[in-house]
């Protein structure tokens, strides 16, 4: 089955700075991404998200990158604000072979300091 | 804006009884999973529902879990009998379509298996 794995497991930037998270994944069928965010005691809301026919794809300061080849996708925040802290998760799905079921990443604990 | 909701927020069973987590998913939401988060794990999907019917489940899924939507609004989780290995956060999650589209995540249920 489909495996994704993500990194780095925490990551401490200044405010104002860039942020990016990187995931890969094993299964080649795999082309759906979705990345979503959870605040402390949050449910997981999804931030962004990018189909295999695409390679980027931006919404204001956030940014997912997509090589297929390779089977990985990357988070970019940019011009980071203390409101960006979060656990962010990545994932992937092979909605063509094994439906709908999103697997995910380990997550991501983002603190961005004042 | 419409959310995902669960009920109990925190359940605390004895090892061998029953649970049942509720959830009741955005209204006019045709699929429905139910995913869970062991400690210091990944988010492992568990099994997703459409048009009364399991569509897909995991390995852990197993005879000791079951899902039903006993009536228009409700999405339940059963777990017949608890074991230790069972404590976890479950989320349930529906989306208005399948494939491609964003899955709206509830606040999750903690279960305490002790």
């Amino acid at each position: 089955g489909e495996n994704v794995e993500q990194h780095p497991s925490t990551l401490s930037v200044q405010e104002g700075d860039s942020a990016v998270i990187k995931c890969t994944y094993s299964d080649s069928a795999s082309n759906y991404f979705p990345w979503y965010k959870q605040e402390l005691g949050k449910r997981p809301q999804l931030i962004i998200d990018i189909r295999s026919n695409v390679g980027e794809k931006k919404d204001q300061r956030i940014a997912v990158t997509l090589n297929k080849t390779a089977k990985h996708f990357s988070l970019h925040i940019t011009e980071t604000q203390p409101e960006d802290s979060a656990v962010y998760f990545c994932a992937a799905s092979a909605p063509e072979t094994t439906g709908n079921m999103l697997t995910f990443g380990g997550g991501t604990r983002l603190m961005v300091k004042p | 804006e419409p959310e995902v909701t669960q009920t109990p927020s925190h359940q605390v069973t004895q090892m061998g009884q029953e649970v049942i987590l509720r959830c009741v998913p955005i209204s006019n939401h045709l699929y429905f999973y139910w995913y869970r988060q062991i400690l210091g794990q990944k988010v492992e999907f568990l099994v997703s529902f459409y048009n009364n019917e399991i569509s897909e489940k995991s390995e852990i899924f197993d005879d000791q879990f079951s899902v039903e939507r006993p009536d228009g609004s409700n999405f339940t989780l059963k777990i017949r009998s608890t074991k230790l290995e069972d404590s976890a956060m479950y989320f349930c999650a529906s989306s208005d379509q399948g494939a491609y589209y964003e899955q709206y995540f509830g606040p999750g249920t903690r279960l305490t298996v002790t």
